[in-house]
């Protein structure tokens, strides 16, 4: 069975504060698939990035940088000098690689306040 | 490129009565799924398509939920009769994955669904 626990239910930050958003997970599969999905609160869910479990590089893109560690099955999510327009809840998800299915977390509703 | 498109957006009804959300996926996408996102929580699969057939509805209760997916193209998504607890948003999602690299979601807006 798989499981993504987000433990963070809602962060609330000062713009252009950095913030960190936690995902662990479980699985018994060897190969596997790590997301990460942003819901705004116009509601409509957006990829935000895919990790696979044999490439453990941490990845920065703009303000977004992930931090993937096998060793503890943690997926985290940093967003750098925080904007108003981050807002939104954050959803971490865990794909199997044989049968595609996707186990989401309950998500993290962050808040960036001016 | 046109995304997921789901319709209704918004639905209200009486317990026990019945409703029908349609979805239509990315043009060629293979998988389509259905998930219910309950308020606060994260969405959770009732039914997984590959094509024109089911490869997971292990979640769906099959005692009022039904879907289908005929032509492997557009989805239709059945509750009868419904339960107060069905009130959620019902997203409809769609993957190009059809085996190879795994590939992300896409997904709609949403229907939501208010029981009364």
């Amino acid at each position: 069975a798989q499981k993504v626990t987000q433990a963070q239910t809602e962060i609330s930050v000062v713009e252009k504060e950095d913030v960190t958003l936690d995902c662990v997970y479980e699985t018994r599969d060897t190969t596997y698939y790590l997301f990460w999905y942003k819901q705004p609160p116009s509601g409509e869910l957006v990829f935000l990035i895919r990790r696979n479990s044999f490439d453990e590089q941490n990845e920065i893109s703009g303000r977004y940088s992930w931090n993937f560690q096998k060793s503890t099955s943690s997926f985290n999510f940093t967003i750098t000098a925080s904007q108003v327009v981050d807002s939104a809840v954050y959803f971490c998800a865990l794909r199997s690689t044989n049968a595609g299915k996707s186990t989401f977390g309950d998500g993290t509703t962050l808040t960036v306040k001016p | 490129e046109a995304g997921v498109a789901q319709s209704p957006r918004y639905k209200i009804i009486e317990k026990r009565q019945s409703v029908a959300f349609w979805c239509n996926p990315i043009s060629g996408h293979a998988t389509l799924y259905w998930y219910q996102q309950i308020l606060g929580q994260g969405p959770k699969l009732l039914i997984q398509f590959q094509n024109n057939g089911v490869v997971d509805d292990s979640q769906l209760p099959k005692d009022r939920f039904s879907a289908e997916r005929l032509k492997g193209v557009d989805s239709t998504l059945k509750i009868q009769p419904a339960k107060l607890e069905d009130s959620a948003v019902y997203l409809c999602a769609s993957s190009g994955l059809a085996g190879g690299p795994v590939g992300e979601l896409f997904f709609g807006e949403g229907s939501r669904l208010t029981v009364l």
